[in-house]
């Protein structure tokens, strides 16, 4: 089976611009999560999915910020309005089921540059 | 709230050598700790878990870890170093909430001929 799959690969834009990332989780995973890694602030959190329903959005950064899940599998995060601060590298993860003992599976990231 | 730090973002061993990279931890509750590996432009893959029970964790490609409460600390090592293990390493712990991971800032591991 494949891993967790992400595109675009990079996606470099203009200030002002939305985009949307796209994640492929692992077949038969129902958790998913996005997770944000820029060099000023590591790995962070932003939302995490349990089949569609998002728990718990607030690691998102700004209302500019949103993600859905659709079919209890792809999901996409989309940032409006771009601002230079929002270049990182954007990574989603998959697992089996939400919990602490459920190995989160990374994607390869989408690498957003902004103009 | 959990966190964890780790000491050194940037660590050099001559190939051969033991690796030692240092996490340590701040939890309210029993940690679930975590120790994940980046190699470039790859995504991130566990190395390693410790949940419950066996205090002495062994992982993938030779790398283990210690929980030691009393220290709070889950330090990742491997007796010894290959050209391969050069990557970006990351300690984490389960949050509160039990689904989202706080990572350390990553170590970066050089391995020397």
């Amino acid at each position: 089976g494949a891993g967790v799959s992400q595109s675009p690969s990079n996606k470099v834009t203009e200030k002002g611009k939305d985009v949307e990332l796209r994640c492929d989780p692992i077949s038969g995973h129902t958790a998913l999560y996005w997770y944000r890694q820029s060099l000023g602030q590591g790995l962070e959190f932003l939302i995490y999915f349990q089949g569609n329903s998002a728990p718990d959005k607030s690691g998102l950064p700004s209302d500019r910020f949103s993600a859905e899940r659709t079919g209890g599998s792809v999901s996409t995060l989309t940032i409006q309005r771009t601002q230079q601060e929002d270049s990182a590298v954007y990574l989603c993860a998959s697992s089996l089921s939400s919990g602490k003992n459920n190995e989160q599976f990374f994607g390869p990231g989408t690498r957003l540059t902004v103009l | 709230a959990q966190s964890v730090t780790q000491l050194g973002s940037h660590v050099s061993v001559s190939e051969g050598a033991l690796v030692l990279l240092r996490c340590n931890y701040s939890s309210s509750v029993p940690p679930y700790l975590f120790w994940y590996v980046q190699y470039p432009n790859q995504g991130l893959q566990l190395l390693l878990k410790y949940t419950t029970g066996a205090t002495l964790v062994k992982g993938i490609n030779g790398f283990e870890a210690e929980f030691k409460k009393s220290e709070t600390s889950f330090h990742l090592t491997k007796p010894s170093a290959h050209m391969s293990d050069a990557a970006e390493y990351f300690c984490a712990v389960s949050d509160h909430s039990g689904y989202a991971l706080n990572f350390g800032k990553g170590t970066s591991l050089l391995v020397t001929p």
